[in-house]
This record gives structure tokens, C-alpha cells and sequence, in this order.
């Protein structure tokens, strides 16, 4: 069936790394935009940055620039996150988010994976 | 940036009764306005999507309406699996944003 799943959360220490995957099953992955979407403990929904369908494009929130990459390997069906330079406020679950649209919308969801930036 | 904002942050319903929530723009953003449902420790699940289309397998009493900055999702007969978190999402452009989010409970 139609699956996202994601892994590399965990606690990291401020300032450090993370590298987040998600991998994809079910659909035709190449076809999708990908996205990343958080939510810190408790709050709302936050987008975090949008990779095209074949990687050439990609926009970030504002808050993430310059420290967050996303990247996709459409040979291995897996979108990636590296995070760098972490903070405490970007503790949150990390969602991918997949659109079939090509038009921003998230019609498929991974179940998250947490990552707590905490020294 | 666009700003979403939500109303009500929460409400209590019945099963059975008929519930509203809206959804406002800082700005027209037509109808590139979509809709997800959130249950606790689950991820978000699309239910409506350029302000009025169904997400395939979404129970018809979910319906959305609106256009330009005000938009409002109805759900029509509260059931017991509809206690939930809606969030408004806009597509209009990056980046992309949120609502507060509306917290539907038990009456």
C-alpha cells in the first residue's frame, strides 16, 4: 500500500547533526513533490521546505535556511532532511509529506519521527 | 508570508451536531485553501483540498466552502471518530502555512 516512512530522529545536542530519511512505497515516487512538515510538542503544524518531483527545485521556511537541506534519491525512492547547526526550538516530529498534485497539497503522510535538540 | 488564522481555537460538540470552523487569509489566496484532520499521536490526514474538492474516501458529511480570504470547513452529523484537530493549510504560495488549529471534543 501507499507508504512514507521515516527515520534518523532521535536527541542531538545543540549545534549538531541530524540526518532525517523517509522512504517511500506504494506509488510512484519520481512523480511527487516531497515535503517536510513539523510539529513541535503540543503545537501546531509548521512547513519546513519543499523538494520538486525531480529534485531541481527546492524552497525552504525561513526559519530552517542556510542550516536545513532537502534532498531526494528518486533511484532508492527516499527523501532526506540533513539538519545542521540544531536548536532547541527545532525539536518537533518530523513529517514527510508527499504531493501527487505537484501543487503543494499533502495527500500522503509518513508517521513521523521525533528529534529532540537538548543538551 | 501568509497568516492563517483559525476560529474557534476549540469547541465541544455533540455526536450528531452540525459543526463549523473557519478559516481566515491575510490575504486573497482564491481557492487554494486545504483542509487536514489530526487525531492524537497520528499524522495529518487530508480531507479537503482547493477550498471545496473531497479527498478520495472522505465521508461526505465533511464538506468545505469559500474563496479570497475567508473559507470554512462544516462537518455535517458529528461521529464519535470526527473528535479531532482540523488544521487550514494555503497553497498559494511560500511558505507554505498553517492554521492554529481547531480542537473538536466531546460535549
Amino acid at each position: 500500500q501507499v507508504q512514507l516512512v521515516e527515520s534518523g530522529g532521535g536527541v542531538v545536542q545543540p549545534g549538531r547533526s541530524l540526518r532525517l530519511s523517509c522512504a517511500a512505497s506504494g506509488f510512484t515516487f519520481s512523480n511527487y513533490a516531497m515535503h517536510w512538515v513539523r510539529q513541535a510538542p503540543g503545537k501546531g503544524l509548521e512547513w519546513v521546505a519543499v523538494i520538486s518531483y525531480d529534485g531541481n527545485n527546492k524552497y525552504y521556511a525561513d526559519s530552517v535556511k542556510g542550516r536545513f537541506t532537502i534532498s531526494r534519491a528518486n533511484s532508492k525512492n527516499t527523501l532526506y532532511l540533513q539538519m545542521n547547526s540544531l536548536r532547541a526550538e527545532d525539536t518537533a516530529v518530523y513529517y514527510c509529506a508527499g504531493d501527487s498534485r505537484l501543487d503543494d497539497i499533502f495527500d500522503i503522510w509518513g508517521q513521523g519521527t521525533m528529534v529532540t535538540v537538548s543538551s | 508570508d501568509i497568516q492563517m488564522t483559525q476560529s474557534p481555537s476549540s469547541l465541544s460538540a455533540s455526536v450528531g451536531d452540525r459543526v463549523t470552523i473557519t478559516c481566515r487569509a491575510s490575504q486573497s489566496i482564491s481557492s487554494y485553501l486545504n483542509w487536514y484532520q489530526q487525531k492524537p499521536g497520528k499524522a495529518p490526514k487530508l480531507l479537503i483540498y482547493a477550498a471545496s474538492s473531497f479527498q478520495s474516501g472522505v465521508p461526505s458529511r465533511f464538506s468545505g466552502s469559500g474563496s479570497g480570504t475567508d473559507f470554512t470547513l462544516t462537518i455535517s452529523g458529528l461521529q464519535p471518530e470526527d473528535f479531532a484537530t482540523y488544521y487550514c493549510q494555503q497553497s498559494h504560495s511560500t511558505p507554505l502555512t498553517f492554521g492554529g488549529g481547531t480542537k473538536v471534543e466531546i460535549k
